[in-house]
This record gives C-alpha cells, sequence and structure tokens, in this order.
C-alpha cells in the first residue's frame, strides 16, 4: 500500500527561525511532489510542487527532493505567525490518485 | 474568478438520512475530485472523474456512497443511509488536466451524522 509519512507535530518555532517540515513516501515510482497548506477549518492550498531532483525556491518557502532516499521536505525561511497552519505532503506518479500525508502542524510563536 | 463552489458548507441529519453534496468545478477544469477528511484517517480521495466520466472509485467506502457528473459544471456526491461514521469534512478539487496537475480545492462540506 502506497504510503506518505509526516510527522503530525506540534512544530514549534519562533517568528523569524526556520521551520523544517519533512516527508517520506514508500512508491519509488513516484513522480510528482507538493506541499499543501491548510489553515484550521479551511481547505488545502497549493504552496510548491517539485518534480526533480534538488531544491525548488519561490519566496520564503523552499521544497527539497531526494528521490533516492524518497523524501521531500519543505523549509520555511523567516518564519511568520500567519505561517502557524497544518502542511499536507501529496505525493503521486503519472496516472495514479494523489496520496496525502496526514499532515505536520506548524506553530510559529511572536 | 469565482474557486470551486461546494454546498452545503455544513450538514447536520440523523442517521439513516439521505445526504447529498454538490460541487461546481473551476470552469474548464476537467478532472474532478471527492475527498474526505477526518482527525484520524487524513484526507482520502473518494473518486476522481475525468471529463465528466468516473475514472478510480476505488476509495469510495460502500454502497451507501455514490457520486455523479452530470456535466461538466456540476457534481453530486450522495450518501444513502447516512451513518455517525460518516461525520467528516467532504472537500472537492478541481483541476486542468490529470492526477499530477494542481487542484484547487473548494471551501468543503462539514457533515455532521446524529
Amino acid at each position: 500500500q502506497k504510503e506518505v509519512e509526516q510527522n503530525s507535530g506540534p512544530l514549534s518555532v519562533p517568528e523569524g527561525a526556520i521551520a523544517s517540515l519533512n516527508c517520506t513516501y514508500s512508491d519509488r515510482g513516484s513522480q510528482s511532489f507538493f506541499w499543501y497548506r491548510q489553515y484550521s477549518g479551511k481547505s488545502p492550498e497549493l504552496i510548491m510542487s517539485i518534480y526533480s531532483n534538488g531544491d525548488k525556491e519561490d519566496g520564503r518557502f523552499t521544497a527539497q527532493l531526494n528521490k533516492a532516499s524518497q523524501y521531500v521536505s519543505l523549509l520555511i525561511r523567516d518564519s511568520q505567525p500567519s505561517d502557524s497552519a497544518t502542511y499536507l505532503c501529496a505525493v503521486n506518479q503519472a496516472g495514479t490518485a494523489l496520496i496525502f500525508g496526514k499532515g505536520t502542524t506548524l506553530s510559529v510563536s511572536s | 474568478d469565482a474557486g470551486v463552489i461546494q454546498s452545503p458548507r455544513h450538514e447536520v441529519t440523523e442517521m439513516g438520512q439521505e445526504v447529498t453534496l454538490r460541487c461546481k468545478p473551476i470552469s474548464g477544469h476537467n478532472s474532478l475530485f471527492w475527498y474526505r477528511q477526518t482527525m484520524m484517517r487524513g484526507l482520502e480521495l473518494l473518486i476522481y472523474f475525468n471529463n465528466n466520466v468516473p475514472i478510480d472509485d476505488s476509495g469510495m467506502p460502500e454502497d451507501r456512497f455514490s457520486a455523479k457528473m452530470p456535466n461538466a459544471s456540476f457534481s453530486t456526491l450522495k450518501i444513502q443511509p447516512s451513518e455517525p461514521r460518516d461525520s467528516a469534512v467532504y472537500f472537492c478539487a478541481s483541476s486542468f488536466g490529470e492526477w499530477g496537475d494542481t487542484q484547487y480545492f473548494g471551501p468543503g462540506t462539514r457533515l455532521t451524522v446524529l
């Protein structure tokens, strides 16, 4: 059974620090990797997608992918209280459903 | 531009009643997904439509659940009869393309079955 694992947290960081969120997946054939953010009581919204090994940066967010280790991470630099949310990792391979992790709750204290 | 629209936003019903959830995808999107989210199980895909055709319904829990997409702008998820264990938030999402493309989620329907 294909699985996506995340530490449920909560991950607590002070304002201005770097938050590091991690995700591992079981299906070696996975090709597409996504990070969604979900505020309490709201729907998931896409933050970043990554498809090849290495780093991808978008503003304060950096996604890192290592297919050999079956590992994808999200770094949030200069964390803000508004970043406090649950972050969902999602993975799939071509022609198959997205598999979501259960999410990591991030709390940024001011 | 309107995003994915879902109705109702909240539904409280009694065990045994029929529940119908509705979804209008983003115009131009040709894939539609129904998800269920609970604390215990996280976000689970129930069914996926592409060009109004059900492609994968392996996530539908049992025969009590059914989904339709009569046209490109409307889909329903029906539970009949409902049970307390069906209580969850049900999300509809749409995308332009297929599995690997960005999915845009609706606001969700919070269902409570008493």
